[in-house]
């Protein structure tokens, strides 16, 4: 079966640190693959997402995320992470032909001002 | 443009009562629209996918008669908790496919649902 996997549960960083969180996904067919970021109290939004082509993948608020066939990654990153950062995000890929999607088990980033 | 309005954001019940919740597009028609369950500190489990016009698809293990999922329009897909008993407290969204926009889904705020 499909699945996602976020290797990190909590983050816990300063403001201007760097950022990566890990996204592994098992399924050897085509996948478009997502990152989506939840605030304290709000939807989930799309940070970025990962169709075809350039495997890196420039999202909003200076997030980015890099496609990695051979490992079946597709780890997001930021080089200054800020206080309003601070939030769960969301590995999520969709599975082609299926309509479906998965996502990993989430990843809480709390950054200290 | 993409809004998907879920409502109630907060419901508390008591067991053995039924709930309902209610998932909109506001601008877009969405043919196909997701329920999910989200447990404490885990992923978002899909629980259905509903197609308007049709019976939903339901994933293994998720109760159709429990869980009642109907789509009768291109804007709404109504979740109906029956018979909500404790363990069915949990944190239910939905999401929608906007016809166009690939595969995005687009994601409303999410239901609490309390059964006390």
């Amino acid at each position: 079966a499909q699945s996602v996997s976020q290797h990190n549960h909590h983050v816990i960083l300063s403001e201007a640190a760097s950022l990566e969180l890990g996204c592994n996904y098992s399924y050897g067919g085509t996948v478009n693959l997502f990152w989506y970021v939840q605030y304290p109290g709000q939807h989930l939004q799309l940070l970025l997402k990962y169709f075809s082509g350039d495997p890196l993948v420039k999202g909003i608020k200076g997030f980015e995320a890099e496609f990695i066939k051979s490992k079946f990654s597709f780890n997001l990153r930021k080089p200054s992470v800020q206080w309003s950062d601070t939030a769960e995000y969301f590995c999520a890929v969709y599975v082609g032909g299926t309509y479906k999607y998965i996502f990993g088990t989430g990843t809480r980033l709390k950054v200290l001002a | 443009g993409a809004v998907v309005s879920q409502h109630p954001s907060r419901v508390i019940c008591k067991s053995g009562t039924s709930v309902k919740i209610e998932c909109r597009s506001l601008d877009f028609q969405a043919t196909t629209m997701f329920w999910y369950r989200q447990f404490p500190k885990q992923s978002l489990m899909l629980m259905a996918t509903s197609n308007e016009g049709s019976k939903a698809t339901y994933e293994q293990g998720v109760e159709k008669d429990k869980f009642l999922i109907n789509h009768a329009s291109l804007t709404l897909s109504t979740l109906t908790v029956t018979s909500a008993h404790p363990e069915d407290s949990s944190f239910y969204i939905c999401s929608a496919r906007r016809e166009g926009r690939g595969t995005e889904a687009f994601f409303g705020q999410g239901t609490r649902l309390t059964v006390v």
